[in-house]
């Protein structure tokens, strides 16, 4: 089966730096994308990855190894409105996206 | 219309009645979807369509339709609404014109079936 996996829950301080996990097991590859999504609110796009190594966007950063089936996503500076729930997905082999359950990014002062 | 839309915003809706969630998007598109969200989980597709004219089943279709007549509109039916549905669902587009494939989300509709 495909599965993604991430922590349920992160807690981090305000100004810090916080690094939230994703593994995955999909059935083909075709890239891994992150999603920010505040309470209540629709996903927004982050991040794509396809070939190993950083991408850096400003205070987010996502790394790929597609041998570890690992990826992260790197946030920096953090500030009280990174709170929110960071999504992985993985696009599969049919071109379409396997979602992990999400990460809640608790901030604090 | 500005990205996606989805109406209605919220929903209460008795077990057997029939509901239709509508989704329109302005750009153009030719890729779009349903997914539900529930609390735990990920991300579930429930059905998709890569252009007008066509569609398929995602992970979850099981007492849910679509259509999809032209290249804005793709609404998701429930035929007899049973409160295992109660979720929010949201409709995405993606321009899918090649590996990267970013999807856009409408604003979410929030469904309670009683």
């Amino acid at each position: 089966g495909q599965n993604i996996d991430q922590p349920t829950e992160m807690t981090a301080t305000e100004g810090a730096i916080v690094q939230i996990n994703c593994t995955y097991q999909t059935s083909g590859f075709n890239g891994l994308f992150w999603y920010q999504q505040h309470a209540g609110e629709a996903p927004t796009f982050l991040s794509y990855n396809v070939l190993d190594g950083l991408e850096e966007k400003g205070r987010f950063s996502s790394f790929l190894s597609r041998s570890k089936g690992y990826s992260y996503l790197l946030l920096k500076e953090l500030q009280m409105k990174d709170s929110a729930s960071y999504l992985c997905a993985v696009m599969d082999s049919n071109y379409q996206l396997i979602w992990g359950a999400g990460t809640k990014l608790i901030i604090k002062p | 219309i500005a990205g996606i839309t989805q109406a209605p915003t919220s929903q209460i809706l008795a077990a057997g009645r029939r509901m239709t969630l509508r989704c329109t998007q302005d750009m153009r598109h030719n890729a779009m979807y349903w997914y539900r969200q529930d609390l735990g989980l990920g991300l579930r597709l429930i059905h998709y369509s890569n252009t007008a004219g066509t569609t398929g089943k995602g992970e979850v279709p099981d007492g849910y339709s679509v259509s999809r007549a032209n290249t804005d509109d793709f609404p998701l039916t429930l035929a007899s609404a049973v409160p295992s549905q109660t979720s929010v669902y949201f409709c995405a587009s993606s321009d899918a014109g090649g590996n990267y494939n970013e999807q856009f989300f409408g604003p979410g509709t929030r469904l309670t079936v009683l």
